[in-house]
């Protein structure tokens, strides 16, 4: 099984409808990311999670929220899907002081 | 200006060659520095993390250069397997931890 687990890996939705992108870990990381990729604007922080009880926005928050429902567990929803939301998202966990990041093998997201 | 600026590409070598990636950074206070390996629709992974002395990990050899705020990343012997996106990343230490920040990349294609 892998590390960093992303669910669903494709996904279509309908602008407006309300969609939910999980993220589970088996590394014990205690942090947690949500980035997107987009074609030439590279990876960008969503939200971050350094533990349980701890959220924070990224560079591009708007329209999204997040939701640490245990150590391994990091879901980002969309509230009300728009076109300009069509990307591929990443998960990503890292140790307090780890060298890198773990990545997901990430969802990709259509909106029409 | 980008917190990370890379040339995009593509470089387009042939097999064998020797081919130079350079990166900037914008953030001086900047601490943790790497180059990321993602291919087509995958995640990024890790290659290796570029330390002030540089340093050397088989065909690759990273170096950081403080003052001029670049990071390199050399590939002697170019294989066909190289062709990638590699991804200049800093960590910028702003409110601490290790959130980084990405460059878009710079594209590699090996060729016969």
């Amino acid at each position: 099984d892998a590390d960093v687990t992303q669910t669903p890996r494709n996904r279509i939705t309908k602008t407006g409808k309300r969609i939910m992108l999980e993220c589970s870990q088996t590394k014990g990381h205690d942090r947690m990311y949500w980035y997107r990729q987009d074609p030439g604007l590279g990876l960008r922080l969503i939200y971050y999670s350094f533990d349980v009880k701890d959220i924070n926005k990224g560079e591009i928050s708007d329209g999204y929220s997040v939701s640490r429902q245990a150590q391994a567990k990091f879901s980002l929803s969309l509230e009300s899907a728009i076109p300009n939301q069509t990307a591929l998202y990443f998960c990503a966990t890292s140790s307090q002081g780890g060298v890198g990041y773990t990545f997901g093998s990430g969802t990709r997201l259509t909106v029409v | 200006r980008k917190e990370v600026e890379q040339d995009p590409g593509p470089f387009n070598v042939p097999e064998g060659a020797t081919v130079a990636f350079n990166c900037t950074y914008s953030n001086s206070a900047s601490q943790s520095f790497f180059w990321y390996r993602q291919d087509c629709r995958k995640e990024p992974k890790l290659l290796m993390s570029v330390y002030s002395s540089g340093n050397e990990d088989g065909r690759f050899t990273a170096q950081l250069n403080r003052a001029s705020q670049y990071i390199s990343l050399l590939i002697r012997d170019s294989k066909l397997s190289d062709s990638a996106t590699y991804l200049c990343v800093v960590n910028p230490l702003t409110g601490g931890g290790n959130k980084l920040t990405f460059g878009t990349g710079t594209q590699l294609k090996v060729e016969l």
